[in-house]
This record gives structure tokens, C-alpha cells and sequence, in this order.
């Protein structure tokens, strides 16, 4: 599985968007994108994930470059729940195994 | 639907003991997994299962076993504990096949060995 890097943490203004950068310039060619949150100590949650296209759900929007080297997870209106640590894992569809770093941890700030 | 279910929340262990954390979940996933998680630091896979019956280890297995007897339950056994397995306990289980196969995580057992 290719290795990913993320910023250790960001703040970001209650309303705003939210911008979380990811690279994994390795990615292999059959290796999707995922992105998880994890609130606290709770479980992770899942939030996206992605191939090459951009994709956007009711949590989020992803973005991936051309060359899938690298993606930027999007939060459109930040809200103070959105504090977390958001995981970016690259990983083939239908394994089981997911390998998490330490993510960033996003601190929205009232 | 209950998701993915871990029993207990917390424990406390003596040096030495064993005990067994319990995982189900009500999916029919085939796919789970357990990880721990050590303060400031992202999940590390212990050991796995493609299915019943089937098993195999992760990246920190050492003191740790697992079985699969059912689709529905995986269990996490830790032999005798030591200090060094204080930590969050998280179970995870997704599908084989299908859609995006993310996977849904319980809710975390916290465990301190003393």
C-alpha cells in the first residue's frame, strides 16, 4: 500500500472551508483514496474515497490531481464538530487492510 | 442496525492476566479486522479475517490471538497482559466485494494494564 503525508495539524474559522491536503505521490494505479475522521476517541468514520475523479458526498468534497499524486480533502462550511483528526488512506478496493498515519488534526475555531 | 459492537468500553487488566475482547457486528460482512491505537498515534492492524474460519496477523500481533467461528463475531484474545498493551482496542469490518467496501469501526476499548 502507497504511503501517505499530511500536515500534522490546521485550523480553520468556524463557516469557512476546510482544506486538507494529502500526497501520495506512490499511489499505484488500482489504489483508491479514502479519507476518515476520527472525533475524540471514537472509532473512525468514514467520510470519501475516490479513484481519479473528483467526488462529493453530503460530508465532502475530494479532490484529486491529474496525476493522483496527491488530493485535498474539502469541508464547504467547517462547523466546530468538524474538529478531528482526518486520516488519508490509499488502499485497493475489496482488501482488507488499511494503513493509518497520523493524520492532521483540524481544530475549528468558533 | 447496531454496526459494529466492542464489549467492554473499559478495562483493567493486572500484569499477567488474560481476558478477551469482543467484537460482532450484524453486516454479513466477511472482512474484520482489530487495530490499537497508542496516544498521538494512528491505528496499527493486530490481526485480521477474510472470513469464518479464516485468520491471519497484522503488523503488532505479539501477544494477541484471534479466532473466527462465525461471520458475525471476532474475538481478541490477549494471553497475558502487559503493561505494553495499554491501549485503545478498535474493531473494524467491511465487505469483500461491492461498493466503496469502507469499513465501519466500533466504538474503541480502552484497556490498562497496571
Amino acid at each position: 500500500d502507497a504511503k501517505t503525508t499530511q500536515p500534522p495539524s490546521m485550523d480553520c474559522a468556524e463557516g469557512r472551508a476546510a482544506n486538507l491536503p494529502c500526497n501520495h505521490s506512490t499511489i499505484s494505479g488500482n489504489e483508491y483514496v479514502y479519507w476518515y475522521r476520527q472525533i475524540h476517541s471514537q472509532g473512525p468514520q468514514y467520510i470519501i474515497h475516490g479513484l481519479k475523479n473528483n467526488e462529493t458526498n453530503e460530508m465532502a468534497s475530494l479532490i484529486i490531481t491529474e496525476d493522483r499524486k496527491s488530493s485535498t480533502l474539502i469541508l464547504p462550511h467547517a462547523t466546530l464538530r468538524d474538529t478531528a483528526v482526518y486520516y488519508c488512506i490509499v488502499r485497493v478496493v475489496g482488501t482488507y487492510k488499511y494503513i493509518f498515519g497520523t493524520g492532521t488534526r483540524l481544530k475549528v475555531l468558533a | 442496525n447496531a454496526g459494529v459492537t466492542q464489549t467492554p468500553k473499559f478495562q483493567v487488566l493486572k500484569t499477567g492476566q488474560s481476558m478477551t475482547l469482543q467484537c460482532a457486528q450484524d453486516m454479513n460482512h466477511e472482512y474484520m479486522s482489530w487495530y490499537r491505537q497508542d496516544p498521538g498515534m494512528g491505528l496499527r492492524l493486530i490481526h485480521y479475517s477474510v472470513g469464518a474460519g479464516i485468520t491471519d496477523q497484522g503488523e503488532v500481533p505479539n501477544g494477541y490471538n484471534v479466532s473466527r467461528s462465525t461471520t458475525e463475531d471476532f474475538p481478541l484474545r490477549l494471553l497475558s497482559a502487559a503493561p505494553s498493551q495499554t491501549s485503545v482496542y478498535f474493531c473494524a469490518s467491511s465487505r469483500a466485494q461491492g461498493g466503496p467496501n469502507e469499513a465501519f469501526f466500533g466504538q474503541g476499548t480502552r484497556l490498562t494494564v497496571v
